[in-house]
Parts: structure tokens; sequence; C-alpha cells
């Protein structure tokens, strides 16, 4: 099962864009990407989810190489409602919900 | 609104107690995922029922347990309640496709908070 480690936090301001790193070294063949938003006290929800290359929705894009052992999220143009927890997602089907959601990343917009 | 719902919002109850967190997945999902989060902590995954029958199961203690009934809802159960048991208890559920990594949506959560 990969082990995602993603930074525990991050500042940003209004206007600028974002990446997020997630780190995922035994990514397995048939595991998939997916990233969750979530603000306090509410679940979380699906942001974006690619394989590999670069996925884009009207929301974000999501940039994996190659080797696919990383993965970074890119939020164009953040606003401070886009102050949440990020959570990087790595695996598949076959051992859905052992994929751990890990401590996510605390992403702070300023004004 | 995700379309799964969960039932009660809050519940606030004493040391040693029993209780019970209804969770009802989205219209034809047939997946449901429990998960428990403590204050300012990641989620834990706890379990996760595929049209009944238990499929994965994650840092679940023993006191809890869960089932996932003829009609898709589940039900987890949290028994001699501890006062680090209280959190916030989500619910997901998805299609669970042959392929790929299933979006899960998630349901409003129920606070339990154990005094």
């Amino acid at each position: 099962l990969a082990k995602t480690t993603q930074p525990i936090s991050m500042d940003s301001y209004e206007g600028q864009e974002v990446n997020i790193t997630c780190s995922h070294n035994n990514i397995a063949t048939n595991d998939y990407i997916t990233w969750y938003q979530q603000f306090p006290s509410q679940g979380p929800r699906f942001i974006i989810q690619g394989y590999k290359t670069k996925v884009t929705n009207e929301v974000a894009s999501l940039f994996i190489p190659a080797d696919r052992k990383s993965s970074t999220l890119s939020l164009p143009r953040v606003s401070l409602s886009d102050t949440a927890v990020y959570y990087c997602l790595v695996g598949d089907n076959t051992n859905a919900g052992k994929s751990t959601f890990g401590d996510g990343t605390t992403l702070t917009v300023k004004p | 609104d995700s379309g799964v719902t969960q039932t009660p919002k809050h519940l606030i109850t004493a040391t040693g107690q029993r209780v019970t967190l209804r969770c009802s997945p989205r219209s034809g999902d047939l997946s449901v995922y429990w998960y428990q989060q403590s204050l300012d902590q990641g989620l834990q995954f706890l379990i996760q029922y595929y049209n009944g029958e238990e499929r994965a199961k994650g840092n679940i203690l023993e006191r809890f347990s869960a089932q996932q009934f003829p009609d898709l809802h589940s039900e987890l159960n949290l028994s001699s309640l501890e006062l680090g048991d209280s959190a916030l208890y989500f619910c997901a559920s998805s299609v669970l496709s042959l392929a790929g990594q299933d979006e899960q949506f998630f349901g409003p959560g129920t606070r339990l908070t154990v005094l």
C-alpha cells in the first residue's frame, strides 16, 4: 500500500497559484492518485484524480511525472475560501478503504 | 450536498456507554466506508462494506463494530466508550467500480462527545 507524504502546512495569498506536492514512492501499477479538500467540521470533497501526465478540471490541475512517484496539485488564483486541508490519496479499488488519507496539508490563504 | 446522510448530527454520552451511528449512502452506491477524525487529526479509516459484506478493515477497535444492511444503510456501533473516542465520525459511499479508484462521497459526519 502506497504511503504518502505531504507538507504539513502552506501559506499563500489571494490571487496566487498554489502547488501542493505529494510523495508516493511505492505507488503500484494499478494505483490512481486522488486529491480531496476538507473544510473544518465537514466531510472531505473530491477535487481531482489522475493516473499519469496532467489532468485539469474547472477547479484544479494535477501533474504526475513519468515515474509517478510524486504528484502536484495546482490551485490557480486561490481565494480565502480555498483555505482548507488537502489530502492526497493513492490506491485503487482492489485495496479501496485501505488507502489512507494521512494528515493532509493545511493551506491558509491570506488577504 | 453529497447525497450521503448521517444521523445523529451530534451525540453526547458518558464513558462506558454504547452508541449507534447511522449512515445512508448515495442512491446506487454499494460501498460504505467509516472514518474517525479526532480533533486536528487526519482521517483514520475504520472499515468498509460492499453490498452487505465486509471488504476492508482498518484501525478499528474491538469495541467498535459495523454492519451494512440489505437496504445498504450502515451502522457503526461503539461500545464501552472512552474519553478518547470523542471525535467526528464520517461515513462515505462509492459505487466501487471494477477499475480505478472511486470517488468517495462523504456525509456531514456525526460529532461524538464522551464525557
